[in-house]
């Protein structure tokens, strides 16, 4: 079966660091995306990783590691404003979207 | 409008009867996609259709139709609702061009079936 595994939730304190991992196994690999949706919204692209390594985007970083079947999302210079929760979500060989369930990231300042 | 659309922003409906979400997108999107999302768990993908005239099932199609008869809009239908419908409906869309397809989303319906 097709299985994303992604913490439920995390607190973390503004203006520091946190990593959200996210654990895959699907049929087939075509990418891994992480969506942030704030309560009661929809969600929005952040990061698309294909290929090993880190892609970063303002305070923003991804990683991927293909062979271990794992991507991590990090946020840095916490802000109140990031308080969501990050869905991580595979591409499979179909080309579909596999979902987890999301981590909702509580940030006290 | 600009982006995605959806409607009605949130229902509350009596089970057995029929219902309608509507979604419209004005990217010029080849593909869409409908959702469920339920607390705890990720979103599920109901319908889908690379591009119109074609619509294919997902994860959770039962209880679900849709038609996707020109680009832009790209309706579900519920049959005959049951509580087990009760959700957030996403609806989404991507360019449907190239491997990468970064998917947007609507505002969400929030459906409450009795």
């Amino acid at each position: 079966g097709q299985n994303i595994d992604q913490p439920t939730e995390m607190t973390a304190t503004e203006g520091a660091i946190v990593q959200i991992n996210c654990t895959y196994q699907t049929s087939g690999f075509n990418g891994l995306f992480w969506y942030q949706q704030h309560a009661g919204e929809a969600p929005t692209f952040l990061s698309y990783n294909v290929l090993d390594g880190l892609e970063e985007k303002g305070r923003f970083s991804s990683f991927l590691s293909r062979s271990k079947g794992y991507s991590y999302l990090l946020l840095k210079e916490l802000q109140m404003k990031d308080s969501a929760s990050y869905l991580c979500a595979v591409e499979d060989s179909n080309y579909q979207l596999i979902w987890g369930a999301g981590t909702k990231l509580i940030i006290k300042p | 409008i600009a982006g995605i659309t959806q409607a009605p922003t949130s229902q509350i409906l009596a089970a057995g009867r029929r219902m309608t979400l509507r979604c419209t997108q004005d990217m010029r999107h080849n593909a869409m996609y409908w959702y469920r999302q339920d607390l705890g768990l990720g979103l599920r993908l109901i319908h889908y259709s690379n591009t119109a005239g074609t619509t294919g099932k997902g994860e959770v199609p039962d209880g679900y139709s849709v038609s996707r008869a020109n680009t832009d809009d790209f309706p579900l239908t519920l049959a005959s609702a049951v509580p087990s419908q009760t959700s957030v409906y996403f609806c989404a869309s991507s360019p449907g061009t190239s491997d990468q397809e970064t998917q947007y989303f609507g505002p969400g319906t929030r459906l409450l079936v009795l």
